[in-house]
């Protein structure tokens, strides 16, 4: 157990369903951050989060929204996704922003059919 | 960043020590090296990280050459559940954490 969690573990969803992947850290950690891991690829950093405002967006595509209601909890919404969005989504946190001591979550495994 | 090197793959019999190679040759003076690894369908778990001196924690020990040009990651007693893939870093505090395709360590009985 890292202290975060990320749910479901598991989702397959249709091109044109909207979803959401939760992420949630028990570390008090000011710092959040989006990761997507695809079949045969390094990690991808998505989206960085410090103390609830988003500081950095990798050129990750619109139909990928980042929301941080407060510093313990991360969402990823989802919509009209493509097939290649098909991949392994980690959330980690860390102290602070930069801190490469980053305590990643279980990951969500999404399936867009 | 500064690139590494890291073998493809190792095998370590279970109960052995588990030494995991990284050359970084470009490395600046102000990075660091991490260490992580990824069981098989886990998220990244985050082992060490070192400046300049050997650094040991209740999971592994890292040893850094003095020419701080390469370093070796030391599972002291590896188990079967150390079978994972061991990432090696190399950046400044505040760069992105990037991870390239580090070293698959199988660990067998």
């Amino acid at each position: 157990e890292t202290g975060v969690t990320q749910t479901p573990r598991h989702l397959v969803m249709g091109m044109t369903n909207k979803k959401s992947l939760k992420c949630e850290q028990h570390l008090g950690h000011n710092a959040m951050y989006w990761y997507k891991q695809s079949a045969k690829k390094p990690l991808e950093l998505m989206f960085v989060y410090s103390l609830e405002e988003r500081v950095e967006n990798n050129s990750v595509p619109s139909r990928f929204s980042p929301e941080c209601p407060n510093s313990s909890h991360l969402f990823l919404h989802l919509h009209t996704l493509q097939p290649e969005d098909s991949a392994l989504y980690l959330c980690a946190s860390s102290q602070v922003k930069g801190l490469h001591e980053q305590y990643f979550g279980p990951g969500t495994r999404l399936t867009v059919t | 960043d500064a690139k590494t090197t890291q073998p493809t793959s190792m095998d370590c019999a279970e109960g052995r020590a588990a030494n995991l190679p990284c050359n970084h040759s470009t490395i600046s003076g102000n990075e660091y090296v991490y260490w992580y690894r990824q069981i098989h369908s886990q998220g990244p778990q985050y082992i060490i990280h070192g400046l300049k001196n050997n650094e040991t924690n209740e999971m592994a020990s890292l040893i850094i050459t003095e020419d701080r040009k390469s370093s070796t990651l030391i599972l002291p007693h590896a188990t079967l559940r150390d079978t994972a893939v061991y990432y090696c870093i190399v950046m400044t505090g505040f760069q992105k954490l990037v991870f390239g395709t580090g070293t698959r360590l199988l660990v067998s009985p």
